[in-house]
């Protein structure tokens, strides 16, 4: 089956930068979602990445290199309100989404 | 803007119990999904439906039951509650399919099975 990992958990500081990594087997890849989650709240959409490169949303950019299997959420000036879960999901080749378990970052003064 | 709304926000069922979960939906999406979240797991679908009167398996369907009767609203049942599905529910839609394009998540159903 498909696998996707992420890193359970991160810590980074206000006002700095994180980069949230995600892998992915290659077979059969059709796109990469990222969504983020408050605690105890709904999931929702940040990014969508079908082909190489990085997109950048305001504060907010997420990379893909398909070759490599390979992506990355990057957030830059970090505000306490960033603390939350970070989910990273596949399009595999059934075009079905596979989720990540998602990375908890918590952002500290 | 409701958005997706789910109710009940929060359950607590015995073994054996049944109950079903309303999703509503306003965005006039044809797609409709359940999911499932625990702890150290990705999201899994339970059922989806791609459009009223349909409806169709996702990776972990048994012991629920799902219908479409109406575009806007997609009903999760447990006929027979276990403690393994002690979980958080969460509904969603979408324009196209969830592999296309933006999914649009209710708040979510805690389902305590005791």
């Amino acid at each position: 089956g498909q696998n996707i990992d992420q890193p359970t958990e991160m810590t980074a500081t206000e006002g700095a930068i994180v980069q949230i990594n995600c892998t992915y087997q290659t077979s059969g890849f059709n796109g990469l979602f990222w969504y983020q989650q408050h605690a105890g709240e709904a999931p929702t959409f940040l990014s969508y990445n079908v082909l190489d490169g990085l997109e950048e949303k305001g504060r907010f950019s997420s990379f893909l290199s398909r070759s490599k299997g390979y992506s990355y959420l990057l957030l830059k000036e970090l505000q306490m309100k960033d603390s939350a879960s970070y989910l990273c999901a596949e399009v595999d080749s059934n075009y079905q989404l596979i989720w990540g378990a998602g990375t908890k970052l918590i952002i500290k003064p | 803007n409701a958005g997706v709304t789910q109710t009940p926000k929060f359950r607590v069922l015995k073994t054996g119990q049944s109950m079903t979960l309303l999703c509503a939906q306003d965005m006039n999406h044809e797609y409709m999904y359940w999911y499932r979240q625990d702890p150290g797991m990705g999201l899994r679908l339970i059922h989806y439906s791609v459009g009223e009167g349909t409806t169709a398996k996702g990776e972990v369907p048994d012991g629920y039951n799902v219908s479409r009767l109406k575009k806007q609203n997609f009903l999760l049942g447990l006929e027979s509650a276990a403690p393994s599905q002690t979980s958080v529910y969460f509904c969603a839609s979408s324009y196209s399919g969830e592999h296309t394009g933006e999914l649009f998540f209710g708040e979510g159903s805690r389902l305590t099975v005791l």
